[in-house]
């Protein structure tokens, strides 16, 4: 079918650590992948995103990756904070203004 | 920072009745999206909207639901007859202006809807 999962339900590292989180897709026609960031009570917000015409792009402390060979999106993000614990979806596209189809979620818990 | 606004920020009803919940969108958007997560599960699309008519829509947006843009700013979604299962938290996003694929979305602090 076509949806978005994570691999692992939680994740737990020390701060300063760097954080890998993964998602796997089914959808080949998706060509827009976006990681979102939820606190406890909040929405989603933004982290980054990606087109399916490359295969990384990093931002401030957040780099993702896209290998479409194997339909597989990470996000890492660099010397890992206690701010930076949520839950993180990956979520997908397959054109403008069109559902986001959302994974199920990884929790990273950041201890200091 | 423009952000979208949701109203209110909890609500609580009877099975049976009706509620509407309230977007006001970052203001030069022109799509609009409801979504809701059940608690701890992920976020489930509902609805997406663009030129004042529904342009997808999901399983889950059957006859209970409808959405409307009253007005210029305003964007709301309508649970008629409500049911224990809609009991999540609903989320309102927009995006825009010039649309393309890596317009990314804004999401709202959500309503809380609890039916009893």
């Amino acid at each position: 079918g076509e949806s978005v999962g994570l691999h692992l339900p939680t994740l737990s590292v020390q701060e300063g650590d760097n954080s890998i989180i993964n998602c796997a897709y089914s959808n080949s026609a998706s060509d827009y992948f976006i990681w979102y960031k939820q606190e406890s009570g909040k929405g989603p917000q933004f982290i980054i995103d990606i087109r399916s015409n490359m295969d990384k792009r990093q931002g401030q402390r957040v780099t993702v990756l896209l290998n479409k060979t194997v339909k597989h999106l990470s996000l890492q993000i660099a010397a890992t904070q206690p701010g930076d614990s949520a839950v993180y979806f990956c979520a997908e596209s397959n054109q403008a203004g069109t559902a986001l189809i959302f994974g199920k979620g990884t929790t990273l818990s950041v201890s200091s | 920072e423009p952000e979208v606004t949701q109203t209110p920020s909890h609500q609580v009803t009877q099975m049976g009745q009706e509620v509407i919940l309230r977007c006001v969108p970052i203001s030069n958007h022109l799509y609009f999206y409801w979504y809701r997560q059940i608690l701890g599960q992920k976020v489930e699309f509902l609805v997406s909207f663009y030129n004042n008519e529904i342009s997808e829509k999901s399983e889950i947006f059957d006859d209970q639901f409808s959405v409307e843009r009253p007005d210029g700013s305003n964007f709301t979604l309508k649970i008629r007859s409500t049911k224990l299962e809609d009991s999540a938290m609903y989320f309102c996003a927009s995006s825009g202006p010039g649309g393309g694929a890596d317009t990314e979305a804004f999401f709202g602090q959500g309503t809380r809807l609890t039916v009893v």
